[in-house]
């Protein structure tokens, strides 16, 4: 298995425009996670998927949405972008495993917005 | 509030010697926590969690719940350790891991 895979791996986009980055979870990993990570900064939750359903999101305005298709792929969405969404989104797949969870973090996708 | 402080951004020792970093939480009720680490131009992995209680390329860890607290050891370093350390934590049942901004590590031969 190649782990967790995400594309673009790079994107330049320009002020106002939309952005859809993907993720692919490890085979068998029904949950998926976006995170941002600003330059200097750890990574910050925006999203988490489970089954399909939104199950937990947070502080991002609704310009940021997401979907998980029935493969349990999933896609980041931003809308009207601002020069400060510029960051690393990464994206994390996880399996239920008691009560803990374990996530496998994808590369990553670098958006540069100009 | 859920948050997580590493003091230290940038953390440089030799070779052999102790490495301590730092991390300080704030949670309201029993998180679990989490180490997890980056390697130069690899992605984010998970070095030890708090309730595996175990050793991982000779780093621990112990939760303190009275100074809450969640420091990464290593008696003797090595030059391979060098990489970006984040902290994290997440709530009984959540998924949402909440990461403190990183500590550089450098070990210098």
């Amino acid at each position: 298995d190649a782990g967790v895979t995400q594309s673009p791996t790079h994107l330049i986009k320009t002020r106002g425009q939309q952005v859809t980055l993907r993720c692919s979870p490890i085979s068998g990993h029904k949950s998926v996670s976006w995170y941002q990570q600003v330059l200097g900064q750890g990574p910050q939750f925006i999203f988490q998927y489970y089954e399909k359903e939104e199950r937990g999101r947070g502080n991002f305005p609704d310009r940021f949405s997401a979907r998980q298709f029935p493969n349990y792929s999933s896609e980041l969405n931003v809308n009207a972008l601002l020069l400060g969404d510029s960051a690393l989104y990464l994206c994390a797949s996880s399996y239920e495993r008691g009560h803990s969870y374990e996530q496998y973090f994808g590369p990553g996708t670098r958006l540069t917005v100009t | 509030a859920q948050r997580v402080t590493q003091p230290e951004k940038l953390l440089s020792v030799f070779k052999g010697a102790p490495v301590e970093l730092k991390c300080n939480y704030s949670y309201s009720g029993s998180p679990e926590l989490f180490w997890y680490v980056q390697y130069s131009r690899q992605r984010l992995q998970l070095l030890l969690r708090h309730i595996s209680r175990e050793s991982i390329k000779g780093f621990t860890a112990d939760l303190n719940k009275g100074e809450t607290s969640f420091h990464l050891k290593k008696p003797f370093a090595q030059e391979e350790d060098s990489a970006m350390y984040y902290c994290a934590l997440t709530g009984k049942g959540a998924q949402k891991l909440v990461f403190g901004q990183g500590t550089r590590l450098t070990i210098n031969p």
